[in-house]
């Protein structure tokens, strides 16, 4: 079993939608981090979280340290937001990946 | 822009060369990380560096190596490169040694293995 779980794999959805992304991990940890990754390569942080929840713009990310676990939320998803979403826990000195979910909005 | 600049962007080597790899992180950002992506995979850590030492390291052999430089650089070594050592090479900063901050990450190095 890896250490941190992501679901779902691959998600694809209209243009509109409410996307959610779930993570859960079963390590201790000292922060979670949600990225997205392009076409290409670049990975981009969009949040780093040790308790509570965040938000930027139309992303949304919550994090459960009893439960251990974490969801990434888009609200009135659009196109452009079609990328990689990775989460990633920081344990013992190392950042430990979640295999990612691809997500597609279709127009 | 994350204010980390990878280079080369893409190389191609032999099956047995040595590859140097480089990172500039943003000023002040005194802890990077090394990643490897395979094709289709998530990123896997290599190592870690915290004001010059190494302070953490994932599995990987010692022909994976590092440095981490006094002006914010830094650079993967990979000896005797073996065909699965093809992959994206991703480095990250952040000012945290404890990575409880944001993370900047450069755009990545391509290395193929011929």
């Amino acid at each position: 079993k890896n250490e941190v779980e992501q679901s779902p794999q691959n998600l694809t959805a209209q243009e509109g939608e409410f996307i959610t992304i779930n993570c859960s991990y079963s390590v201790g940890i000292s922060a979670l981090h949600w990225l997205q990754q392009h076409p290409g390569g670049g990975i981009v942080s969009l949040f780093m979280l040790s308790s509570g929840k965040k938000k930027h713009g139309r992303l949304i990310a919550t994090i459960n340290i009893q439960e251990k676990h974490s969801s990434l939320h888009i609200t009135a998803s659009h196109p452009r937001d079609s990328a990689v979403y990775i989460c990633a826990v920081y344990s013992n000195y190392q950042l430990i990946w979640g295999a990612g979910t691809k997500l597609i909005i279709k127009p | 822009e994350t204010g980390v600049t990878q280079s080369p962007t893409h190389l191609i080597k032999t099956r047995g060369q040595q590859v140097t790899l480089r990172c500039s992180s943003q000023s002040g950002h005194n802890t990077v990380s090394w990643y490897q992506q395979a094709l289709g995979q998530g990123p896997q850590f290599i190592f870690q560096y915290y004001r010059e030492e190494e302070n953490g390291r994932g599995n990987f052999p010692p022909r994976f190596s590092g440095l981490q430089f006094p002006n914010y650089s830094s650079e993967l070594n990979v000896n005797a490169l073996e065909l699965d050592d093809s992959a994206l090479y991703l480095c990250a900063s952040t000012i945290s040694a404890q990575n409880t901050g944001e993370l900047f990450f450069g755009e990545g190095s391509r290395l193929t293995v011929l």
